[in-house]
């Protein structure tokens, strides 16, 4: 199947940590990807991680992969109001006999922050 | 660039009607995307194109669904006639290339059929 799963709800405290979990199903993704949606807005690239990284920083972020566990989680340190969004986390899978590799996203996880 | 743009931004409709959404990739851009997003099923691809030829259309709900690209700037989304489950955000969306690149997403259409 192509289900990449995700919680539908965080709220945490500005300052705290958050950390946003994703399971997906293609051992074969060549890439796995974290996009961010803000209110009235389409999705933007946020991160992305190889499939051949256990982990990835970026300033505030932090991808971390488990292959084994088919586990992806996007950290974000000293999460601010303006981190909240909607988080979806997405695979890419060999579509059919073509080179592309399309891309299934998950349900997404909203990020509340709160004062 | 703008980025992609949709037009229009919001359209409310009537059942039966038809509706036609509108997008404009990224200038030199290959591939251009058409999702559909709900609360029900999340986001959805419905169709790709690339160098203005569609792909893979295995994600249009049915056969009341259509979509175009004429030229490499310009493609539309069909819904004739249109119901109200089809009342949704429609994305469109381009990349450069194949494989990893990065799909640029447009703001969406918020569609709403009575």
């Amino acid at each position: 199947g192509e289900d990449v799963e995700q919680s539908l709800f965080l709220s945490v405290r500005e300052g705290d940590s958050s950390v946003i979990n994703c399971t997906y199903t293609d051992s074969s993704s060549t890439y796995l990807y974290w996009y961010k949606q803000e209110p009235g807005a389409g999705l933007q690239l946020l991160t992305y991680i190889f499939s051949n990284m256990d982990m990835k920083q970026d300033q505030r972020l932090t991808v971390l992969l488990n292959k084994k566990d088919k586990h992806l989680s996007l950290r974000i340190a000293d999460t601010q109001t303006g981190d909240s969004a909607i988080y979806f986390c997405a695979e890419s899978i060999r579509w059919m006999n073509t080179g592309f590799q399309k891309l299934v996203f998950g349900t997404g996880t909203r990020l509340l922050v709160s004062p | 660039d703008a980025g992609v743009i949709q037009s229009p931004r919001h359209e409310v409709t009537e059942m039966g009607q038809e509706v036609t959404l509108r997008c404009k990739p990224i200038s030199g851009h290959d591939y251009l995307f058409w999702y559909r997003q709900t609360m029900m099923r999340g986001l959805e691809l419905l169709i790709y194109f690339n160098n203005n030829v569609p792909i893979d259309d295995s994600g249009m709900p049915e056969d009341r669904f259509s979509a175009k690209m004429p030229n490499a700037s310009f493609s539309t989304l069909k819904i004739q006639p249109s119901e109200p489950r089809d009342s949704a955000v429609y994305f469109c969306a381009s990349s450069l290339a194949l494989g990893m690149n990065e799909q640029y997403f447009g703001p969406g259409t918020r569609l709403t059929v009575t």
